[in-house]
């Protein structure tokens, strides 16, 4: 069955030390893989996308993720974190059984906490 | 580009009543989503609509809710009779169908906090 998993409730790191926000699949065949955020009384809004090529995917406002298909995972990444940065994070795969319609799986989230 | 819009932006209403959530997806785009956002089960897909054509709502919660697409620029979602447990907050999204081996992400609107008393 097609799922994506976000490990941490939540993740706490400090202003200007690198952040890992994890994700991990599992689908039958070629993942397209998102990240979005959402910050307080706000909509998602998407950050970044795998969908073929380079494993190294870089987003908006610094963000990276990591394809690594032996892994099956997806993580989020970024060099320096800013305590704008917090917010509500989510990995999302495509439904590999409504493909045409651009249904998305979400994970559960992750709250970020950057403190200064 | 004015994003996808929802209308209103919170709802407060009395257990019983009517409620009917409005969306305005972007221009162009051929998919529409409805999602529902709780603290305790998180985002939830309702239904989506492809074309204007409703192809899953396996994931509304009961008969109670209803959903519509009458042309590609609107769509409402409707509960009636509304219950406490209904308060959450509803986001609409849109996207536009790929072809091949692209995939477009979803554009999500701000969200309508709905509160049942």
């Amino acid at each position: 069955a097609q799922s994506v998993a976000q490990p941490e409730d939540q993740v706490n790191v400090a202003e200007g030390n690198p952040l890992t926000v994890k994700c991990t699949y599992s689908v039958s065949g070629n993942p397209y893989l998102f990240w979005y955020v959402q910050y307080p009384n706000r909509g998602l809004q998407f950050l970044l996308k795998y969908i073929t090529g380079d494993n190294l995917v870089k987003g908006s406002y610094g963000f990276e993720a990591e394809f690594n298909k032996s892994q099956t995972s997806f993580h989020l990444k970024k060099p320096s974190a800013l305590v704008s940065d917090s917010a509500l994070y989510f990995c999302a795969v495509r439904d590999e059984r409504s493909s045409n319609t651009g249904k998305l799986i979400f994970g559960q989230g992750t709250t970020l906490q950057v403190k200064p | 580009d004015a994003g996808v819009i929802q209308s209103p932006r919170h709802e407060v209403t009395e257990m019983g009543q009517e409620v009917t959530l409005r969306c305005k997806p972007i221009s162009g785009h051929n998919s529409l989503f409805w999602y529902r956002q709780t603290m305790m089960r998180g985002l939830e897909l309702l239904i989506y609509f492809n074309n204007n054509v409703p192809i899953d709502d396996s994931g509304m919660p009961e008969d109670r809710f209803s959903a519509k697409m009458p042309n590609a620029s609107f769509s409402t979602l409707k509960i009636q009779p509304s219950e406490p447990r209904d308060s959450a907050v509803y986001f609409c999204a849109s996207s536009l169908r790929g072809t091949g081996s692209s995939y477009n992400e979803q554009f999500f609107g701000p969200g309508t906090r709905l509160t049942v008393l």
